[in-house]
This record gives C-alpha cells, sequence and structure tokens, in this order.
C-alpha cells in the first residue's frame, strides 16, 4: 500500500527557534498533501491544504505566517514552525493522496511530535 | 464548517460484543464515505469505505452501513478485539476535516 513518511518522528526546540517538518509520499505522486495537527482529547484539526507549485490553502485560524507550507515536488511537502513557543506543541500529521489510486483514500504519516521548551 | 459529526465520544464495550460507531453528514452531495482508525502518536490509517451506491459494505469484521436519507453511516465491528481499541474518524469525499473522533475502548 501507499506509504508516507515524516521526519522527524519527534524533535525538541527551544522557544523561539523554527522548525521543519518533512512529509514524502514513498512509493505514490501526489499533488495535495494535507497538514493536521492533533489537540488533546483526540480530535484531528486540519491546519492546511499543500498543493504542489502552488501556495497553500490554510484553514480559518491558522496563521499562515507561523506556519509555512510548502510543495516543492509531487512527493514532498514541508511544515516550517516559526518562531515556536510552548502552545505549538502538539502532535503534528500530514497525508496524502495518491492520483492513481483509490479516490478520496488518504495515506496518513505516522506522525512528529513536537515539544516546544 | 464540519459537514461530517460524529456525536459520541468514546464507546466502551465488552470484548468479543459488537462495537458501533456512528457518523451523520449534512451534504447531500457527498457519495463516498470512509473511516479511519487512529492509535495513539500514529497516523490514521484507512479501515473501510462505502459508495453511495451501496447501503452496506463488509470486510471481515468490519462493517459499514450507509442510510442515505437519515445522512447516517455506522461502523459495526463483530466480534470486537481489544486491539481494536482506538480513535475511529469518519470522513467523505474530499472533505479533510475530520470531527472529534470516536474512542472506542474493548475490554477484555
Amino acid at each position: 500500500g501507499a506509504v508516507v513518511s515524516q521526519h522527524p518522528s519527534w524533535v525538541i526546540c527551544k522557544s523561539g527557534t523554527s522548525v521543519k517538518i518533512e512529509c514524502r509520499s514513498l512509493d505514490f505522486q501526489a499533488t495535495t498533501m494535507f497538514w493536521y495537527r492533533q489537540f488533546p482529547k483526540q480530535s484531528l484539526m486540519l491546519m492546511a491544504t499543500s498543493n504542489e507549485g502552488s501556495k497553500a490553502t490554510y484553514e480559518q485560524g491558522v496563521e499562515k505566517d507561523k506556519f509555512l507550507i510548502n510543495h516543492a515536488s509531487l512527493t514532498l511537502s514541508t511544515l516550517t514552525v516559526t518562531s515556536a513557543h510552548p502552545e505549538d506543541s502538539s502532535f503534528y500529521i500530514c497525508s496524502a493522496r495518491d492520483l492513481g489510486g483509490q479516490y478520496y483514500e488518504q495515506y496518513f504519516g505516522p506522525g512528529t511530535r513536537l515539544t516546544v521548551t | 464548517d464540519q459537514q461530517v459529526k460524529q456525536n459520541s465520544p468514546s464507546l466502551s464495550v465488552q470484548e468479543g460484543r459488537i462495537s458501533i460507531l456512528n457518523c451523520d453528514y449534512t451534504n447531500s452531495m457527498f457519495d463516498y464515505f470512509l473511516w479511519y482508525k487512529k492509535y495513539p502518536a500514529e497516523g490514521p490509517t484507512f479501515l473501510i469505505s462505502i459508495s453511495s451506491i451501496k447501503d452496506k459494505n463488509e470486510d471481515g469484521r468490519f462493517t459499514v452501513f450507509l442510510n442515505k436519507s437519515a445522512k447516517h453511516l455506522s461502523l459495526h465491528i463483530v466480534p470486537s478485539q481489544p486491539g481494536d481499541s482506538a480513535v475511529y474518524f469518519c470522513a467523505a469525499n474530499n472533505d479533510m476535516r475530520f470531527g472529534a473522533g470516536t474512542r472506542l475502548t474493548v475490554k477484555p
């Protein structure tokens, strides 16, 4: 089946620094990838839709200048948390849809645990 | 605006019994529905789906039922196993916004 990887799987950074998280589709191409943030009590919040070769589409309430998304190729999207603060500590998950696969099915990465100290 | 909702945040069942997870949607244009399963500290994984041309789709212990008139779908797991304990999310078409999910706990 289709595989999506994320790197790093966990990261600890100091407040004020920036952190980049990579999302890769390993065996398929994805023009669109999605970034989620998991809050306590299980909910998954869609942050933005990452489009290859164009600007990302952010959900209401998500600061685009804080969460920079770049989708440089059909297999790679990156999320950069700029000037991170402790409240940005969370579990970030990306997903992608296989262009040639079962329609509407998403493949999720394993997630990245970000801790800002 | 959340077009797919799960109103039960949690469900606890005994091993071997049936688990029924529910999902409601508002958009009558939706024609494809998916269930995902998520373990802690992992990304969700696809579980089962159903097209609106069907009212039932079965895959082993998992069956999804679709009631278009009620805009309701349900996931049945039988028999439930402790390894099924996870958070379950439903989704529809290309709506990428998940609801709160339902946390299923299967007790041995």
